[in-house]
């Protein structure tokens, strides 16, 4: 089973800033990455897919890159809306998996 | 637009079984492959299994032999039926449609979710 590791695990930041959000994978994933977006009590939305392709309608504030083991989220300049926790997760191999989450809140 | 609404949760004692339901609206239901996702309490999410768009299925290692997932493309729906139930399956289960190109799939649309309690 690939294992995916998030950091960090929550990361304070006040609106305007950029966040930069980690996801490594324990072995190759190639490009096949995808991003969520999850706020309390709704179900996660897709972000990015395919380790830098945004989902339709997703800001383009949002941003994905990498390959191989690790990839990186980044939100150019937070908006009140982005504080949610955001999952990784990887479609390379059988089973799937989900990072744990990074949670990004309201310094 | 896409449209994905579960039925089905409630309180389970250990066990037991529950079935839940998953309509589909807004997609070629019966091309796309479709999944269930799960969240424990507090927790992260999980992949339970999956269905392809031509009945294969497969199944996340704590619920292989347990679970089945089955849909009815007539009636664009999708099942997921959970047998001896655990107190560790408790959990938000989200319906969702898998998509991507090439080895297995991201999740691209999920439904609001049906929650599931086993509970003595």
């Amino acid at each position: 089973e690939i294992v995916l590791t998030q950091s960090p695990a929550t990361l304070s930041l006040s609106p305007g800033e950029r966040a930069t959000l980690s996801c490594r994978a324990s072995q190759s994933v190639s490009s096949y990455l995808a991003w969520y977006q999850q706020k309390p009590g709704q179900a996660p939305r897709l972000l990015i897919y395919d380790a830098s392709n945004r989902a339709t309608g997703i800001p383009a504030r949002f941003s994905g890159s990498g390959s191989g083991t690790d990839f990186t989220l980044t939100i150019s300049s937070l908006e009140t809306e982005d504080f949610a926790v955001y999952y990784c997760q990887q479609r390379s191999n059988w089973p799937l998996t989900f990072g744990p989450g990074t949670k990004v809140d309201i310094k | 637009e896409v449209q994905l609404v579960e039925s089905g949760g409630g309180l389970v004692k250990p066990g037991g079984s529950v079935r839940l339901s998953c309509s589909a609206s807004g997609l070629s239901f019966s091309h796309d492959w479709m999944s269930w996702v799960r969240q424990a309490p507090g927790e992260g999410l999980e992949n339970v299994g999956h269905i392809t768009n031509k009945g294969a299925t497969d199944y996340a290692a704590p619920v292989k032999g347990r679970f089945t997932i089955s849909r009815d493309d007539s009636k664009d729906m999708l099942y997921l039926q959970m047998s001896s139930l655990k107190i560790e399956d408790t959990a938000v289960y989200y319906c969702t449609r898998g998509s991507g190109r090439g080895p297995l799939y991201h999740f691209d649309s999920w439904g609001q979710g049906t929650v599931v309690t086993v509970s003595p």
